[in-house]
């Protein structure tokens, strides 16, 4: 069985501070890596995943992710964060063969002026 | 293309009610999902379906009840709401097979029994 655990539930951040959200997750197959923002109100929206290659993935609005196979993690993080990065964030994973997503409990990242 | 729609948006119902959350998709997607998200818990897959006429249970299936008889559509039935079936629920498709595929995520149903 996949399950994704998310470290921090809430992270508050200075504004053009750097951020690390953290994610880790547990798999016996190879997996497929995603992480997900959630605007107020809104539905879940892609940020980046992770396929195959390079372990270094470049999503949008500049947040990146570093797949770690030997730690089973794949944090999130950006240089400068701005007010408009207030929002929910999730991490899930997939396996090759399967239909389903498994998600983590999100990280409510709140970035202060 | 509008993507995923979902309505109503809000509803409030009584213990014993029954209601369905549309689901309703343009992009031709073989797969679609419903979640529910619980605050501080994440998202628990309901229910999910690979093709017209084709469903399976997820996670957390009991009180929901689905069908899926065109691709564009996949409504989701409570048949008698309880308090614990208080959450935002959310309606999701993607376009293949394969854990690979990113899911396109509608913008939730929040529905409160009481």
């Amino acid at each position: 069985a996949q399950s994704v655990t998310q470290l921090d539930s809430q992270v508050p951040v200075f504004e053009e501070a750097p951020v690390e959200l953290r994610c880790n997750y547990s798999s016996s197959v190879s997996v497929y890596l995603f992480w997900y923002v959630q605007y107020p109100n809104q539905g879940l929206q892609l940020l980046l995943k992770y396929l195959s290659g390079s372990t270094l993935v470049k999503g949008i609005n500049g947040f990146e992710a570093e797949f770690n196979k030997s730690q089973t993690s794949f944090h999130l993080r950006k240089p400068s964060v701005h007010i408009s990065d207030t929002a929910e964030y999730f991490c899930a994973v997939s396996v090759y063969t399967g239909n389903q997503f498994y998600f983590g409990t999100g990280t409510s990242l709140t970035v202060i002026p | 293309n509008a993507g995923v729609t979902q309505t109503p948006k809000f509803r409030i119902l009584k213990i014993g009610q029954s209601m369905t959350l549309q689901c309703t998709q343009d992009m031709n997607h073989n797969y679609m999902y419903w979640y529910r998200q619980d605050p501080g818990m994440g998202l628990k897959l309901i229910y999910y379906s690979v093709g017209a006429g084709i469903t399976d249970k997820g996670e957390v299936p009991n009180g929901y009840n689905v069908s899926r008889s065109t691709t564009e559509d996949f409504p989701l039935r409570l048949e008698l709401a309880a308090p614990s079936q208080t959450s935002v629920y959310f309606c999701a498709s993607s376009n293949l097979a394969g854990g690979w595929n990113e899911q396109f995520f509608g913008p939730g149903t929040r529905l409160t029994v009481l």
